[in-house]
């Protein structure tokens, strides 16, 4: 059974801060990690993806991933109330052909 | 306009009652997915598809129907609607299995 595990939250960071989301995955053969971010009423939108060990960056985000520890993060840096919303980590293991596995997501609250 | 649409967008129906969720895509995608999310048990898979007339259930698939007669295409059925089938149901596409997957608005419906 492919698990993704995130805390529900909710994360509560002000205004300015970094806020750190965390994610781990059951399956040692996955090989795609993907960030989504989901306004409340919205459909989930792609933010990052990730596919070897280290870090990427793009713009104020940072996604992190280390395949020995089975554990995928994402960095938002100078937070703002706009980043208010639900972040959903999904894992792309095998190649099966049901494609993605989600978390059910990490609420997260920018306090101005 | 390109992307990925789903219609209705809202629907209330009766218990009992057929109802048919739509969901196009331009992209040309092999793959298809549908979901449901419902609080506490975030995105649920129902069916989806590698190709035109390749379907396969997903974690979630009683009560429900797909075809995929056009790879642009994926509809899904429910027979005779139920109350625990309230719900917001998305529609997503991807390139393969490994790449990230485009979710379309949702229909959030709801059987009275």
């Amino acid at each position: 059974q492919k698990e993704v595990e995130q805390n529900s939250g909710p994360l509560s960071v002000p205004e300015g801060a970094i806020a750190s989301l965390n994610c781990t995955y059951s399956d040692r053969v996955s090989q795609s990690f993907f960030w989504y971010r989901q306004y409340s009423g919205k459909s989930p939108e792609l933010i990052m993806s990730i596919y070897s060990n280290g870090d990427k960056e793009d713009g104020r985000f940072t996604a992190q991933l280390n395949k020995a520890s089975q554990y995928v993060s994402l960095l938002i840096r100078d937070s703002q109330p706009s980043d208010s919303a639900t972040y959903l980590c999904a894992v792309s293991s095998g190649g099966g052909a049901d494609g993605l596995t989600f978390g059910k997501g990490t609420h997260l609250i920018i306090q101005p | 306009d390109a992307g990925i649409t789903q219609s209705p967008r809202y629907k209330i129906t009766e218990t009992g009652r057929q109802v048919t969720l739509m969901c196009h895509q331009t992209w040309s995608h092999s793959y298809m997915f549908w979901y449901r999310q419902d609080l506490g048990h975030g995105l649920r898979l129902i069916y989806y598809s590698a190709a035109a007339d390749i379907t396969d259930k997903g974690e979630v698939p009683d009560g429900y129907v797909v075809s995929r007669s056009k790879t642009e295409n994926f509809p899904l059925t429910l027979e005779s609607a139920t109350r625990s089938q309230t719900s917001v149901y998305f529609c997503a596409s991807s390139e393969s299995t490994y790449n990230e997957q485009f979710f379309g608005p949702g229909t959030r419906l709801t059987v009275l």
